[in-house]
């Protein structure tokens, strides 16, 4: 079946250590996204690629950095710039019509 | 820049009732989607009903249903006969038609339905 996976669905981070989130998808879309989801608010746009070796900065891109080597993966990096990482992520992924397909997220923890 | 004002930060209904949730947006844009979102304790992303800005008649998916009202830049979700399943975070979203077709969600709104 086709859909998006993020993995891991927990992870847990040292203070000034960076750690990369997995976004892969097999339905053959163009467009990828990473979003924050902080309690008590909606979801935040990080960065987002509507092509293979492009990608934008969302609303809240510092301490965060991408790459999209490949159209089926999106890799996401938090950075020790990142101040307050703690919080959930989900990935999405769209084709040139207007449906989203999100992953199920990962929970990230600083310890 | 586009905006969804969610208004109701927590909602609580009995099962079997009916319950809206609003949702106001801002855009200077004329062609757009929106969109409502459920998000149960799971935490996965389900889209719940979606409506074309230029569509004038409301999206209805069996249980759901919005009032989209353009020019007053509203857009509401009707639940009707609400059910336990129905206990999630709703998000209104926003997502112009062209250039880069992001999201732009609402704060959300948590819904519980008591037995």
């Amino acid at each position: 079946d086709g859909g998006i996976t993020q993995s891991p669905k927990y992870l847990f981070r040292k203070e000034g250590q960076n750690v990369t989130l997995s976004c892969e998808q097999n339905l053959n879309h163009d467009a990828m996204y990473w979003y924050r989801q902080d309690p008590g608010q909606g979801l935040r746009l990080i960065y987002y690629s509507q092509i293979v070796n492009d990608f934008q900065k969302g609303d809240i891109a510092e301490g965060y950095s991408v790459s999209r080597e490949k159209k089926e993966s999106f890799p996401l990096t938090v950075t020790s710039a990142q101040k307050n990482p703690t919080a959930f992520y989900l990935c999405a992924s769209s084709a040139l019509v207007w449906g989203y397909t999100f992953g199920s997220g990962t929970r990230l923890t600083v310890v | 820049a586009q905006t969804v004002t969610q208004s109701q930060p927590e909602m609580s209904v009995q099962e079997a009732e009916t319950v809206t949730l609003s949702c106001t947006y801002d855009t200077s844009e004329s062609n757009y989607y929106l969109f409502w979102y459920k998000q149960p304790p799971s935490r996965q992303m389900i889209l719940v009903i979606r409506q074309e800005a230029y569509k004038q008649q409301n999206a209805t998916e069996n249980r759901f249903s919005v009032n989209f009202q353009k020019a007053a830049k509203s857009f509401s979700l009707k639940i009707s006969d609400s059910q336990l399943g129905d206990t999630a975070m709703y998000f209104c979203a926003f997502r112009i038609i062209q250039g880069a077709q992001k999201l732009v969600f609402g704060q959300g709104t948590r819904l519980t339905i008591n037995p």
